[in-house]
């Protein structure tokens, strides 16, 4: 079975403070692992995939993710938070051998200037 | 590409109408994915689709829910009599069955009065 667990259902930064949102997963295989962003009004866009291999990963808009097996954690940073920053952001894995994607229930990041 | 179109964009009804939301994948993804997005219940999968046939519909909630994928390009959503409760985002997602990313729409706001 799949599962996503994102802590912290809110997140507030100042302009420029270091963004860390957090994500873990339980899966019986080894799972694709994505970062997607919801903008106000607008669908879910895709930040960042994590499938294979480097297990740092960058994505759109400065963010980056890195995979740690032993923690079951795909968390997700970004040095310097901008203000364009703020919006919902979904974890989601995908077992490589199946169909659906299992999102977590979100993070609402807030950017304080 | 256009990415996903999603019609409309917002739906106002009455309780007890039908209402039906279209979704066009983009060209060439076999796979389709209906959500529905509440505050209270976060993303929820409802139904799937893998070369037009339905392959996991468990997350339609309840009968009134129905969907069809008459042909590669086009996807529906009816609710049949409509409800105050199924006011929600519902977005259509779509995915070529080789890469494992799934793209979503802008999403229709359905409110039923």
């Amino acid at each position: 079975a799949q599962s996503v667990t994102q802590l912290g259902s809110h997140v507030s930064v100042s302009e420029g403070a270091l963004v860390l949102l957090r994500c873990n997963y339980s899966s019986s295989v080894p799972p694709y692992l994505f970062w997607y962003v919801q903008y106000p009004n607008q669908g879910l866009q895709l930040l960042l995939k994590y499938t294979t291999g480097a297990t740092l990963v960058k994505g759109i808009n400065g963010f980056e993710a890195e995979f740690k097996k032993s923690e079951t954690s795909f968390h997700l940073t970004k040095p310097s938070a901008h203000m364009s920053d703020a919006a919902e952001y979904f974890c989601a894995v995908s077992p490589f051998t199946g169909n659906q994607f299992y999102f977590g229930t979100g993070t609402s990041l807030t950017v304080i200037p | 590409d256009a990415g996903v179109i999603q019609s409309p964009r917002h739906e106002v009804t009455e309780m007890g109408q039908e209402v039906t939301l279209r979704c066009k994948p983009i060209s060439g993804h076999n796979s389709l994915f209906w959500y529905r997005q509440t505050m209270m219940r976060g993303l929820e999968l409802l139904i799937y689709f893998n070369n037009n046939v339905p392959i996991d519909d468990s997350g339609m909630p309840e009968d009134r829910f129905s969907a069809k994928m008459p042909n590669a390009s086009f996807s529906t959503l009816k609710i049949q009599p409509s409800e105050p409760r199924d006011s929600a985002v519902y977005f259509c997602a779509s995915r070529a069955l080789a890469k494992n990313i799934q793209y979503f729409g802008a999403g229709t706001r359905l409110s039923v009065l």
